[in-house]
């Protein structure tokens, strides 16, 4: 089964800087990759996503890249606002469901 | 915006006891799925269920577990006789079909709590 590395666990950031997630996956018929932010108490929303046949995707300040050779794929929150601070998970997947990463909580200081 | 709704969002029960868990996905979506988030950690894959059946299932979902859609619109989780590891935040998801975009819409959860 798929199988999903998420680093780093905790990223503590100052406002307006950037800051870089990144997740390895092991299943190469893996070919659709959404990232979600979860806020306490809240389902996951997806902030965005990438399928396989598109290296890099951008909304504003969010962006995400996919290596599919070296299976991985990255988020970038570019100028960080207080507001960004949440737990972010990549995951993996496809049509028959989604492998969650474990996690990364995102901390933005004023 | 179209959301997936859960009910209800606490539940409460005895150690042993069945407990239903209810989401009504998004009305055009045919894929249902059920992840589980225990306290502190990732969200796990539970079940997929698609055309009246289960798709796939992964290692958690023993016999304890049945899903079903009993009607157009509801999707149910029920865990036989809870155990405290049965303890976490459940979330339903629906998708409209397998085809791109795969996009996935949870919903808010139900957090289960066996005492």
């Amino acid at each position: 089964g798929e199988n999903v590395e998420q680093h780093p666990s905790t990223l503590s950031v100052q406002e307006g800087d950037s800051a870089v997630i990144k997740c390895t996956y092991s299943d190469s018929a893996s070919n659709y990759f959404p990232w979600y932010k979860q806020e306490l108490g809240k389902g996951p929303q997806l902030i965005i996503d990438i399928r396989s046949n598109v290296g890099e995707k951008k909304d504003q300040r969010i962006a995400v890249t996919l290596n599919k050779t070296a299976k991985h794929f990255s988020l970038h929150i570019t100028e960080t606002q207080p507001e960004d601070s949440a737990v972010y998970f990549c995951a993996a997947g496809g049509a028959d469901g989604l492998t969650f990463g474990k996690g990364t909580h995102l901390i933005i200081q004023p | 915006e179209p959301e997936v709704t859960q009910t209800p969002s606490h539940q409460v029960t005895q150690m042993g006891q069945e407990v239903i868990l209810r989401c009504v996905p998004i009305s055009n979506h045919l894929y249902f799925y059920w992840y589980r988030q225990i306290l502190g950690q990732k969200v796990e894959f539970l079940v997929s269920f698609y055309n009246n059946e289960i798709s796939e299932k992964s290692e958690i979902f023993d016999d304890q577990f049945s899903v079903e859609r009993p009607d157009g619109s509801n999707f149910t989780l029920k865990i036989r006789s809870t155990k405290l590891e049965d303890s976490a935040m459940y979330f339903c998801a629906s998708k409209r079909n397998a085809a791109y975009p795969y996009g996935y819409t949870f919903g808010s959860g139900t957090r289960l709590t066996v005492v």
